[in-house]
């Protein structure tokens, strides 16, 4: 069954397509910031971090951009496969707190 | 495969019980952190423990406590229970205390409160 919310904003693209989803981040002294993958019915899944010393980093078909003078980050996807299909969350850390705080989530649907 | 365990995957339960979900975190990881997800809340941090100690709250009820044990493995526990507590509830673990490595999350529990 579902494990998020239904009203989750969702981005639709074709398999072989790159996809871009977006995350905006509150708070300016986070130092740390990681995107998850969460499949239905499973727990997020690590998929790439980034720290805020970085404006770029680079893992297996994805690629994690980090803005900081507009608290903005975003995750590629480089040719979408169906495996992509989940909801996909960036969780940043103020460096202070211990703790990730997620955003709400994108859903990314991969059409064949 | 995280290599973080949570049981049970499933809990049915009536209003004002009590339960505990029980968590084993990856090995060689000190730190166990308890997050809550609803479908209008999102993921929700409620407490993480480091080595056995409380390192960080969040937004924890009352009638909720946690504990890490001397082989790490964690419990949550959930009393009083109401029907707006049922959720999915995530545990997470870490090599270290703070902020410098990422989270490795078990499949979670699914409470569901009747």
């Amino acid at each position: 069954g579902e494990s998020v919310g239904l009203h989750l904003p969702t981005l639709s693209v074709q398999e072989g397509d790159n996809s871009i989803i977006n995350c905006a981040y509150s708070n300016s002294a986070s130092d740390y910031f990681i995107w998850y993958k969460q499949e239905s019915g499973k727990g997020p899944q690590f998929i790439i971090d980034i720290r805020s010393n970085m404006d770029k980093r680079q893992g297996q078909r994805v690629t994690v951009l980090l803005n900081k003078t507009v608290k903005h980050l975003s995750l590629q996807i480089a040719a979408t496969q169906p495996g992509d299909s989940a909801v996909y969350f960036c969780a940043e850390n103020t460096g202070t707190a211990s703790k990730l705080t997620f955003g709400t989530g994108t859903r990314l649907q991969v059409t064949l | 495969d995280s290599g973080v365990t949570q049981t049970p995957k499933h809990l049915i339960t009536a209003t004002g019980q009590r339960v505990t979900l029980r968590c084993s975190p990856r090995s060689g990881d000190l730190s166990v952190y308890w997050y809550q997800q609803s479908l209008d809340q999102g993921l929700q941090f409620l407490i993480q423990y480091y080595n056995g100690e409380e390192r960080a709250k969040g937004n924890i009820l009352e009638r909720f406590s946690a504990q890490q044990f001397p082989d790490l493995h964690s419990e949550l526990n959930l009393s009083s229970l109401e029907l707006g507590d049922s959720a999915l509830y995530f545990c997470a673990s870490s090599l270290d205390r703070g902020s410098n490595s990422p989270l490795h999350f078990g499949n979670g529990t699914r409470l569901t409160v009747t």
